[in-house]
């Protein structure tokens, strides 16, 4: 079956710990996003990649890192710069590249820092 | 700067009709997509419209679009209780969701 694919699917750690989220696709996308959701915030983009070995800032970049090695994979790092990294995390992807067209969204991380 | 607002709350009575409104900033969108989110779950794309139209029907789902007033809404008839989640109203074109809003069916 083709998807996105994210885990785990309830992460755990301790402040001034590095985490890295995982997502995976095998849609043959070219373009994929990751967001973060807060209750009564909505999503807020975080990074996005249009083609291997590029990415792009988004909205909420700061505290966060990701790479894009590989088509299908696009993993993020929540470093302990983030101050605020409790939340849910959104991996998302779509075809376009140069229009950023339907997205389909893997079934998400939520992050607890203790 | 760009943005897409909605209400965050709405509660409604089993069978009664369901109107998820949006209001965005942006009048260079393209089209304007509707998603909905499952408790726990990612977003699933429930319908999409594009500039050039007013008004697309699909099954219980209504989507109208008023330009001039910069208005989209989602009209879900006969609403059941598996119709309760988050639905996002969004800009592809920018990156933008609006905040959600929160559909709340009870017999």
């Amino acid at each position: 079956d083709g998807g996105i694919t994210q885990s785990p699917k309830y992460l755990f750690r301790k402040e001034g710990q590095n985490v890295t989220l995982s997502c995976e696709q095998n849609l043959n996308h070219d373009a994929m996003y990751w967001y973060r959701q807060d209750p009564g915030q909505g999503l807020r983009l975080i990074y996005y990649s249009q083609i291997v070995n590029d990415f792009q800032k988004g909205d909420i970049a700061e505290g966060y890192s990701v790479s894009r090695e590989k088509k299908e994979s696009f993993p993020l790092t929540v470093t302990s710069a983030q101050k605020n990294p409790t939340a849910f995390y959104l991996c998302a992807s779509s075809t376009g590249t140069t229009t950023r067209d339907t997205q389909y969204f893997g079934p998400g991380t939520r992050l607890t820092v203790l | 700067g760009e943005d897409v607002e909605q209400s965050l709350f709405l509660s409604v009575r089993e069978g009664d009709s369901s109107v998820i409104n949006c209001t965005y900033t942006d009048s260079s969108s393209t089209y304007l997509y509707w998603y909905k989110q499952e408790p726990g779950a990612g977003l699933q794309l429930l319908t999409y419209i594009f500039s050039n139209m007013d008004m697309k029907q699909d099954q219980r789902l209504t989507v109208l679009l008023n330009k001039k007033d910069k208005h989209l809404s989602l009209r879900i008839a006969d609403t059941q209780t598996g119709d309760s989640a988050i639905y996002f109203c969004a800009d592809p074109n920018k990156l933008i969701f609006g905040a959600g809003t929160r559909l709340a069916v009870h017999p």
